[in-house]
């Protein structure tokens, strides 16, 4: 069964800072990886999606990896503003198994 | 503007009485499912559809229930059964199912929140 987790839970960093989010998840056997955005009482943002051949995904400031051996993701977000404030989730996707999230990472960029 | 949307963004239940939650989608998919939230916890999925007049239970569907009658929309009926209803619920669709064979972008409505009087 698959299982997400997500280091830190909780993230607070001053405007400007480059940061690192960690996903990890027990069953490898995925087809993609998603990252999406949730703000608070909101609905999910897709971010970027990762092919499982690929390694990498670039959109803007946001580049996401994928070790799918390891069963890792990371997020990197560059250059951080307020705005990028909200929490973080990874969702690895099989191709027949219902996805599961994990309980994202709650990112605050102070001004 | 192609999209989901869900109403009402709040909903007030009394003890006992079943109350329906509306998620239409106008971007052509064949795939919806909802999910609840709870604070601090992930998202649970709740109901799926692959295709009209077809759905599955998913991990935590006591208490709920669903219909698929057209492609456009899944409404989630939370009924009395479910005695701890209190949570944001999200509405999401996908091109193809969670069975394709390859799983597409989930996109998600804005969410409801169901409060208990």
């Amino acid at each position: 069964k698959q299982e997400v987790t997500q280091i830190p839970a909780a993230l607070s960093v001053p405007e400007g800072e480059n940061l690192v989010l960690n996903c990890s998840f027990t069953d490898s056997a995925i087809y993609n990886l998603q990252w999406f955005r949730q703000d608070p009482g909101k609905g999910l943002t897709s971010l970027l999606l990762i092919q499982s051949s690929q390694r990498e995904q670039t959109s803007g400031r946001l580049n996401a990896s994928l070790d799918k051996s390891s069963g890792r993701s990371t997020l990197y977000i560059a250059a951080s503003q307020p705005g990028d404030s909200a929490t973080y989730l990874c969702v690895p996707q099989g191709g027949s198994e219902k996805l599961v999230f994990g309980k994202g990472t709650k990112l605050t960029v102070n001004p | 503007d192609g999209g989901i949307t869900q109403s009402p963004k709040y909903l007030f239940r009394k003890e006992g009485q079943n109350v329906t939650l509306s998620c239409e989608q106008n971007l052509n998919h064949d795939a919806m499912y909802w999910y609840r939230q709870d604070p601090g916890q992930g998202l649970r999925l709740i109901y799926y559809s692959q295709i009209v007049n077809d759905f599955q239970k998913g991990d935590i569907a006591e208490g709920y229930s669903v219909s698929r009658e057209k492609k456009e929309s899944f409404p989630l009926t939370v009924t009395s059964a479910q005695k701890n209803p209190t949570a944001f619920y999200l509405c999401a669709s996908s091109i193809r199912g969670l069975a394709g064979g390859y799983q597409e972008t989930q996109y998600f409505g804005p969410g409801t929140r169901l409060l208990v009087l």
